[in-house]
């Protein structure tokens, strides 16, 4: 199946820095989509991103679908931030559902 | 609009009991899914249901069963716990499989 690689695992920021997220992907894919988890478990939904670039507040995310990765950009960080992110993607092979990754855990210190 | 919603949302189980987790869907999806998280991991698919009347095996189906009851409801059955099975569930809902999937708030199970 397909392998989703995200990083880094652990990030820790100074409110209002900047960061970058990323998601490798294995193979071809025709979905993807970013999650934030936060400190209570609920997860969000932040973008549903397959191809392109869209921007959501301080929250923007890229996918370049032909060198399988996708970019989550996060300016201006507030504590509010603070959790797991995780992008997941079609597990291929004409299989349902959606194949996670291990999620980037970041934490947004006052 | 309450979009996808699981119950209970915690529960302890003692080995060898059995229970359902109930999850229910208003947004009209075709799809509906369980995942399972365990500490510093990602979901994993347990079982999905692309249709009603439906039902396929995802990554990590051992030990489970569901029902897709109609459209909305998608139930998932542990026959007999295990302490294995202890972890966070999550209902998801989409139009299909190539579409946005949206996540209920969890079930914190634990088998003891």
């Amino acid at each position: 199946g397909i392998q989703v690689e995200q990083s880094p695992p652990d990030l820790i920021l100074q409110e209002g820095a900047n960061s970058t997220l990323r998601c490798n992907f294995s193979d071809s894919v025709n979905n993807l989509q970013w999650f934030h988890q936060n400190p209570w478990g609920q997860l969000i939904n932040l973008f549903y991103i397959p191809s392109g670039t869209k921007q959501n507040g301080r929250l923007s995310a890229t996918t370049v679908a032909t060198e399988r990765y996708s970019l989550l950009y996060i300016s201006s960080s507030q504590t509010t931030d603070s959790g797991v992110y995780f992008c997941a993607v079609p597990p291929g092979g004409g299989a349902d559902g959606l194949t996670f990754g291990k999620g980037t855990h970041l934490i947004i210190q006052p | 609009n309450a979009g996808v919603t699981q119950t209970p949302k915690f529960q302890v189980l003692k080995t060898g009991q059995s229970m359902t987790l109930q999850c229910a869907q208003d947004m009209n999806h075709n799809s509906m899914y369980w995942y399972r998280q365990d500490p510093g991991m990602g979901l994993r698919l347990i079982y999905y249901s692309a249709s009603e009347g439906t039902t396929d095996k995802g990554e990590v189906p051992n030990g489970y069963n569901v029902s897709r009851l109609n459209k909305r409801e998608f139930s998932l059955r542990l026959e007999s716990a295990a302490p294995s099975q202890t972890s966070v569930y999550f209902c998801a809902s989409s139009d299909n499989r190539d579409t946005e999937a949206f996540f209920g708030q969890g079930t914190r199970l634990t088998v003891v």
